[in-house]
């Protein structure tokens, strides 16, 4: 069954600690993104992939990293965290024309 | 950004009656996509347009490419129709989706 797997699905981080939230997707999609949600603001784009070794800066990306080392995974990286990285990330996974992506179930983060 | 804009932000609506969302994209889009976050917060796929109408059940949407607006008509509201919707229109050279901000919907008895 196709699926997207995200983790941690919750994390609480310290300020100035690094974070990796991880994606993990059994569809063999090529294109993989990052979200993150923020009450008022919907979901906003912060990284994507269009397959392995490729990574892409989205609307938001500063603060962030990605990495994607293989078709399956997809990781978000936040090498110093501040408080205003604390939000709800989702993971998602998509064919090559975007038709109906699949997201994982999300990931809250808050950076203390 | 503002690619694309939600009307309305929130809605109330009795049990039993119909409305309709909308979105405006400021973005030359191909595809619209319509998703339902519920409660929990899991995305769930409601439509996926090229150009045109579609219906699934209680809910049709519309995508207008010519005047860059899609909506979503719910018809005989249910209370398990309540949680947040999203449109989501793809760029496509860049193969990404851009979201509005949504429309938290809650179905009332």
């Amino acid at each position: 069954e196709a699926a997207v797997t995200q983790s941690p699905r919750n994390k609480v981080a310290v300020t100035g600690g690094k974070v990796t939230l991880s994606c993990n997707q059994t569809n063999n999609h090529n294109n993989m993104y990052w979200y993150r949600q923020d009450t008022g603001h919907g979901l906003r784009l912060i990284h994507y992939s269009y397959g392995a070794g490729s990574t892409e800066k989205g609307d938001i990306p500063d603060g962030y990293k990605a990495s994607r080392p293989s078709q399956e995974n997809f990781s978000l990286i936040l090498e110093l965290a501040t408080p205003s990285q604390t939000s709800v990330y989702f993971c998602a996974s998509g064919d090559r024309n975007n038709q109906a992506p699949l997201f994982g179930e999300g990931t809250r983060l808050s950076v203390l | 950004g503002d690619q694309v804009k939600q009307s309305p932000s929130a809605l109330s609506l009795q049990e039993g009656t119909n409305s309709a969302l909308r979105c405006n994209f400021s973005i030359a889009t191909t595809t619209v996509q319509w998703f339902l976050q519920n409660p929990r917060g899991s995305l769930m796929n409601l439509f996926y347009l090229v150009p045109g109408t579609k219906e699934n059940g209680r809910l049709k949407s519309t995508f207008n490419s010519k005047e860059s607006y899609s909506t979503l008509h719910i018809r005989d509201a249910q209370l398990e129709d309540s949680g947040t919707y999203f449109c989501a229109a793809l760029m496509p050279n860049y193969n990404v989706l851009y979201f509005g901000s949504g429309t938290k919907l809650t179905v009332e008895p």
